[in-house]
């Protein structure tokens, strides 16, 4: 089955940096990859995602990139802000039942 | 968000006995699935399924069953709970078959087992 490592674990940033967040997954099918935020006590909601067919996708101050032939996908923020604040994780899927693989998480912290 | 409803949302209950979680929701989408959240883990797949009594195994189904016997409706059941399923659980659906995508999460469920 399909294997997603997720680095680094924990991440702190001064306000106003850039922070990237890598992921590498094992499946060659898998075509779908989705970042999800984790805000303390809740439940994982969806920032971004991206398809195999596209290399790059931003949406204001998040993009992700994507490498098939290495299969590695980031996350990049840019000017983070306090809110920016909590756990992401990465995702990978494709396979039957359009099953997620999620990365263990990283732990994102904006310093004032 | 998504018409997604966990219940309970806290549990504790004692070693041994069984538990049932129940997963409701009314999107009327097709897939649905249990995950557990665990510190340095992640989210784990226990079961999914992909249709009324249709469900398939995920990599952490030991100990746990499932069953679907309406669209909207998803039971994960601990048979006989242990320390080791103390954990939080996530449902989730999505809904185009054919196409991996966006996954809707419920709200959690936190159990502890004593």
């Amino acid at each position: 089955g399909e294997n997603v490592e997720q680095h680094p674990s924990t991440l702190s940033v001064q306000e106003g940096d850039s922070a990237v967040i890598k992921c590498t997954y094992s499946d060659s099918a898998s075509n779908y990859f989705p970042w999800y935020k984790q805000e303390l006590g809740k439940r994982p909601q969806l920032i971004i995602d991206i398809r195999s067919n596209v290399g790059e996708k931003k949406d204001q101050r998040i993009a992700v990139t994507l490498n098939k032939t290495a299969k590695h996908f980031s996350l990049h923020i840019t000017e983070t802000q306090p809110e920016d604040s909590a756990v992401y994780f990465c995702a990978a899927s494709g396979g039957g039942g359009n099953k997620l693989t999620f990365g263990t998480g990283t732990q994102l912290k904006v310093e004032l | 968000d998504a018409g997604i409803t966990q219940s309970p949302r806290h549990k504790v209950t004692e070693t041994g006995t069984p538990v049932t979680l129940r997963c409701h929701q009314t999107e009327n989408h097709r897939y649905m699935y249990w995950y557990r959240q665990d510190p340095g883990h992640g989210l784990r797949l226990i079961h999914y399924s992909y249709g009324v009594k249709d469900t398939d195994k995920g990599e952490v189904s030991d100990g746990y069953s499932v069953s679907r016997s309406k669209t909207e409706d998803f039971l994960l059941t601990l048979e006989s709970a242990t320390s080791s399923q103390t954990s939080v659980y996530f449902c989730a659906i999505s809904g185009n078959p054919g196409q991996a995508s966006e996954a809707f999460f419920g709200q959690g469920t936190r159990l502890t087992v004593v």
